[in-house]
């Protein structure tokens, strides 16, 4: 069975801080890594993607990736109340499947 | 990015009918939908794999009778949910592949059913 853990949370910071989101995976031949943010009500969207061990910048988040401790984790720096929503990871398992099996998400919220 | 789109976002029904829900690619043509089910607090589940123009892959414990999957164009993935109980009441989402940038998942707006 192939699985993705996250911390259900709620995760609280205060604004302007740096928020981290953790993201374990059982199956070490994944291959690509994504996070999401799903207001609630709403459907997801993608935030970023990463594929190779590292860090991936894209403006205030930054996705890293360790394949050998099977962990991603998204950093949200200066935190906006705007950010309040649930975090999904997802991965994708193998380079011939296009399906994304999803954690259950973190909610975050980020107080003014 | 891309656009995915759902219809309705909102349907209410009674108990016993079928509900067609519909996902468009609005600005790109997608070979491969996916359908998901998203129950209150808990996480994206796939229901099944759209293909155009052959059968849709179920997953398991997925009742392909009762979750008729038809993507008869590029850009149109319909989920029609047959004789809806209370239980079936949930956020359905659909995505959509875009081949052109490597295979990234692009997801409609969700159609929210109640079934009463």
């Amino acid at each position: 069975q192939k699985e993705v853990e996250q911390n259900s949370g709620p995760l609280s910071v205060p604004e302007g801080a740096i928020a981290s989101l953790n993201c374990t995976y059982s199956d070490r031949g994944s291959q690509s890594f994504f996070w999401y943010r799903q207001y609630s009500g709403k459907s997801p969207e993608l935030i970023m993607f990463i594929y190779s061990n590292g860090d991936k910048e894209d403006g205030r988040f930054t996705a890293q990736l360790n394949k050998a401790s099977q962990y991603v984790s998204l950093l949200i720096r200066d935190s906006q109340p705007s950010d309040s929503a649930t975090y999904l990871c997802a991965v994708k398992w193998g380079a011939g499947s296009y399906q994304l099996t999803f954690g259950k998400g973190t909610k975050l919220s980020v107080i003014p | 990015g891309a656009v995915v789109s759902q219809h309705p976002s909102w349907v209410i029904c009674k108990s016993g009918t079928s509900v067609k829900i519909e996902c468009r690619s609005l600005d790109f043509q997608a070979t491969t939908m996916f359908w998901y089910r998203q129950f209150p607090k808990q996480s994206l589940m796939l229901m099944a794999t759209s293909n155009e123009g052959s059968k849709a892959t179920y997953e398991q414990g997925v009742e392909k009778d009762k979750f008729l999957i038809n993507h008869a164009s590029l850009t149109l993935s319909t989920l029609t949910v047959t004789s809806a109980h209370p239980e079936d009441s949930s956020f359905y989402i659909c995505s959509a592949r875009l081949e052109a940038s490597g295979g990234e998942l692009f997801f409609g707006e969700g159609s929210r059913l109640t079934v009463l």
